[in-house]
């Protein structure tokens, strides 16, 4: 598929468990990011990568949330000791190049995105 | 703080209708896209606006970009109910090292 696609789907875990969100972004994109999106609300930003590195995490919301990306196409979003907050639709978007470099190239290509609920 | 907001939140119109979406932002981007989010479904670009006047037209929706006033505006003509669905704007704030920022969303409902 030429899309971004997002493992899995559907996530329900225990609170305290770790869980493990993956992305796989249009070939040949540099940019990756994670947002997260609450019921009902808009999207709230996580983490950016340009290739392997991620200069902005800024939106991470504590330090449980961790993610990578290796070899400049897969990411994985770790979520640690979950909690029952951290349920929510966890996007994934990627696009050609990040950064001011060209305007058109910032525009991001969405996954259908993963459903954690935390119980 | 960067600051999106759109209104209205929620939109219930009647088909045939016009109507528009505003969406202000509080400091300086040349860029801002729009957005469409079905419900269940992901997000889905519309459009691209790239510099201050541009206008973007597809179907029944026109896009516009006014950066000295730091506002954008969707507008839906003769709406249909296929155009039911949440809308969303984001600034482009990479030129400063910062990402994307996200308008609150449009929840728009066309009645039949």
């Amino acid at each position: 598929g030429a899309g971004v696609s997002q493992s899995p789907s559907n996530k329900v875990t225990e609170k305290g468990k770790d869980v493990e969100l993956r992305c796989d972004p249009i070939s040949g994109h540099t940019a990756l990011y994670w947002y997260r999106q609450s019921l009902g609300q808009g999207l709230e930003f996580l983490i950016y990568f340009q290739g392997n590195s991620a200069p902005d995490k800024s939106g991470l919301p504590s330090d449980r949330f961790s993610a990578e990306r290796t070899g400049g196409s897969v990411s994985t979003l770790t979520i640690q000791r979950t909690q029952q907050e951290d349920s929510a639709v966890y996007l994934c978007a990627s696009s050609k190049a990040g950064g001011w470099s060209s305007s058109l190239y910032n525009e991001q290509f969405f996954g259908p995105g993963t459903r954690l609920t935390v119980l | 703080e960067l600051k999106v907001e759109q209104n209205p939140l929620f939109l219930s119109m009647q088909e045939g209708k016009n109507y528009t979406i505003y969406c202000n932002y509080s400091t300086t981007s040349d860029r801002l896209y729009w957005y469409r989010q079905d419900p269940g479904k992901s997000l889905e670009s519309l459009f691209v606006l790239l510099s201050n006047g541009a206008v973007k037209q597809e179907g029944r929706l026109m896009a516009s970009l006014d950066t000295k006033a730091r506002l954008s505006t969707l507008h839906i003509t003769a709406a249909v109910h296929d155009l039911s669905a949440t809308y969303f704007c984001a600034v482009d704030m990479t030129n400063t090292g910062n990402q994307f920022y996200f308008g609150t969303g449009t929840s728009l409902t066309v009645i039949p």
